[in-house]
């Protein structure tokens, strides 16, 4: 499998709590966040996105949460379940298509 | 839909050499970003091809380079390859009206 990252900062929960992964992004200027997911041996896969324009979005058991402020993105999963053990990376789009990740956490689910 | 393809999955070159990886887009798509994943410094962004043309260049050597074909499939190169090369590339594509990239399986790359 694909080692994506030797020190990230790692969430346990038990199956069935809720999850929630923060991150502090740069750059007051960015328009767009996305969430990103990856399984090791994968490319990362969407979950989910937020437009600087709006403070919350939700989609199926996750919700994304951007508070401009404080510069701070926030994913919600309700009702964790082993599949979603994974790391995940927030992302902004500071240029065209030109996404800047964070460093990832890494999500591990206790059965 | 078919996803994002990126060949060859793993490759194995010595230092010195240089290296090319394929990326094909989902239809209908038109950009491809590459980007560069490493344990140390995680995902960064190498460019951007829309319609043929760089449109966005990340902050990497000349040695990384990269083009885009008329059917958008893109290829990016590395010459004279050194071992912090190594790495898992990965390429996304998007549509012409949104952001949201789709990302491939990558090309893990080992620089010996």
């Amino acid at each position: 499998g694909e080692s994506v990252g030797l020190h990230l900062p790692t969430l346990s929960v038990q199956e069935g709590d809720n999850s929630i992964i923060n991150c502090a992004y740069s750059n007051s200027a960015s328009d767009y966040f996305i969430w990103y997911k990856q399984e090791s041996g994968k490319g990362p896969q969407f979950i989910i996105d937020i437009r600087s324009n709006m403070d919350k979005r939700q989609g199926q058991r996750v919700t994304v949460l951007l508070n401009k402020t404080v510069k701070h993105l926030s994913l919600q999963i309700a009702a964790t379940q082993p599949g979603d053990s994974a790391v995940y990376f927030c992302a902004e789009n500071t240029g065209r298509r030109a996404l800047t990740f964070g460093s990832g956490t890494r999500l591990q689910v206790q059965p | 839909k078919a996803g994002v393809t990126q060949t060859p999955r793993y490759l194995i070159k010595t230092r010195g050499q240089q290296v090319t990886l394929s990326c094909s887009p989902i239809s209908g798509h038109r950009s491809v970003s590459w980007y560069q994943q490493t344990p140390g410094q995680g995902l960064q962004f190498l460019f951007e091809y829309f319609s043929e043309t760089q449109r966005n260049k990340g902050n990497f050597p000349g040695r990384f380079s990269g083009r885009q074909f008329s059917n958008s499939r893109s290829e990016m190169n590395v010459s004279t390859l050194e071992l912090g090369d190594s790495a898992l590339y990965l390429c996304a594509s998007s549509g012409d009206r949104d952001y949201e990239q789709y990302f491939g399986p990558g090309t893990r790359l080992t620089v010996t």
